[in-house]
């Protein structure tokens, strides 16, 4: 079975402009979540899908980011503009109906 | 607000037994993940303890005290691929986890 995969890898990117992250869940899994980890800090929530309503977005940052699930499928999340301190990894997760969640590689964005 | 904390370096000799802990002031508490991360890689899940008492995979233990809002994580008979961040986790409310800082594990031979 395939895991969580996370498009690009990497995404270097001058400050202003705009970056699209892209998640695709383990298939079949209805809970699709975004975190982030900034400088070495700890992984933070930013938002919950279940299937494609957004669930719970209590961690996004600000309205530069938009998250976006349509046909309950893969996400993508959309930083526009972007800014300095929006730099560090972003990770994906899904679940099934249970706890467990199950993370993707992640994405490494750097904003210069 | 919520806030988890766990030790931020912890060196072992391979081997040993090493137990990384983690206490938590959240508001909602379903249960305390942990998970394993290899520099550059995703955080993989280890265990999940939703019940006070300990539960056991393998050479990993973890274990739960939701009186004493704490947990630990056991690695016994360490190995050198078990260097790697371990983060602590609690589920709240709505399937959200939030995240400790990790605990950066160095086996030594």
């Amino acid at each position: 079975e395939a895991g969580v995969t996370q498009f690009p890898s990497h995404s270097v990117i001058e400050k202003g402009q705009t970056v699209t992250l892209r998640c695709d869940p383990i298939s079949g899994h209805d809970n699709l979540y975004w975190y982030r980890r900034v400088m070495g800090k700890e992984i933070k929530f930013l938002l919950h899908f279940v299937k494609e309503s957004k669930q719970d977005e209590s961690g996004m940052p600000n309205n530069r980011f938009l998250a976006e699930r349509t046909g309950g499928t893969y996400s993508t999340l959309k930083v526009q503009p972007a800014e300095l301190e929006d730099s560090g990894v972003y990770f994906c997760a899904s679940s099934p109906i249970t706890d467990t969640q199950y993370f993707g590689p992640g994405t490494r964005l750097t904003v210069l | 607000g919520q806030s988890l904390e766990q030790p931020s370096e912890v060196t072992a000799v391979e081997g040993a037994i090493v137990q990384i802990n983690c206490t938590y002031q959240t508001s909602g508490f379903y249960g305390l993940s942990w998970y394993q991360q290899h520099d550059g890689g995703a955080p993989t899940f280890l265990s999940y303890n939703a019940l006070d008492g300990l539960e056991e995979t393998g050479r990993f233990s973890s274990f739960l005290s939701r009186s004493d809002s704490y947990g630990y994580l056991l690695l016994q008979e360490l190995q050198m691929k078990d260097s790697a961040s371990y983060f602590c986790a609690v589920k709240t409310g709505r399937r959200a986890l939030t995240f400790g800082s990790g605990t950066r594990l160095q086996v030594q031979p």
